[in-house]
């Protein structure tokens, strides 16, 4: 089992610029979460989806955000324009069932808008 | 008042003592808790569950919870140097279902 998998693992872009990032989830998985981590905040979930369905997207900042899971082994997320503040690390990460287990996480994405 | 809230540490271990990590959290209707290590760069990786009131063992780790208190507990016996890292807790939300993350503590083992 290749885990969950996330790239880009590094990305620099300038403000105002888009940004994708994209996660496979593992095979089997029916949950997906995108999460963001940042030294002030912590690890913050963004949007969930079930069954590539959006569940709870309340956590997603800005309308510059935004999440798409067009198949069960693939998601993007995407801000539109980016800025500075929205430098952090980005997890993926997915579950087998909601109530049952923690989370499996990908490695993460390391943005950096300047 | 932070849904998930933990000491941000450093704490600091010498090498073979237990290190006892603090996590408390405000629904009442969590029904679900989790212990993550993150190594300095890494992605989180489970460690512990526990889901109901009392202590749960694996290996050098015990997790405690204690419903009526609201608190979560792990406890690292015989701390090795590789055992430091950040440990958040996490709470499975009773209200939204949704994993709630503390913002971690620090730990530090000396050698």
């Amino acid at each position: 089992d290749a885990g969950v998998i996330q790239s880009p693992r590094h990305e620099v872009t300038e403000m105002g610029q888009e940004v994708t990032l994209r996660c496979k989830p593992i095979s089997g998985h029916d949950y997906l979460f995108w999460y963001r981590q940042t030294m002030m905040r912590g690890l913050e979930l963004l949007i969930y989806f079930n069954n590539n369905v959006p569940i709870d997207d309340s956590g997603m900042p800005e309308d510059r955000f935004s999440a798409k899971m067009p198949n069960a082994s693939f998601s993007t997320l995407k801000i539109q324009p980016s800025e500075p503040r929205d430098s952090a690390v980005y997890f993926c990460a997915s579950s087998l069932a909601q109530g049952a287990g923690g989370y499996t996480f990908g490695s993460g994405t390391r943005l950096t808008v300047v | 008042q932070k849904e998930v809230e933990q000491n941000s540490g450093p704490l600091s271990v010498p090498e073979g003592a237990i290190a006892s990590l603090n996590c408390t959290y405000s629904d009442r209707g969590s029904q679900s808790f989790f212990w993550y290590r993150q190594y300095s760069g890494k992605s989180p990786e489970l460690i512990m569950s526990i889901y109901s009131n009392g202590d749960k063992e694996d290996g050098r780790f015990t997790a405690q919870l204690n419903k009526a208190s609201q608190y979560v507990s792990l406890l690292i016996r015989d701390s090795q140097p590789s055992d430091s890292a950040t440990y958040l807790c996490a709470v499975r939300s009773g209200a939204t279902n949704k994993l709630i993350f503390g913002t971690g503590t620090l730990l530090a083992v000396q050698p």
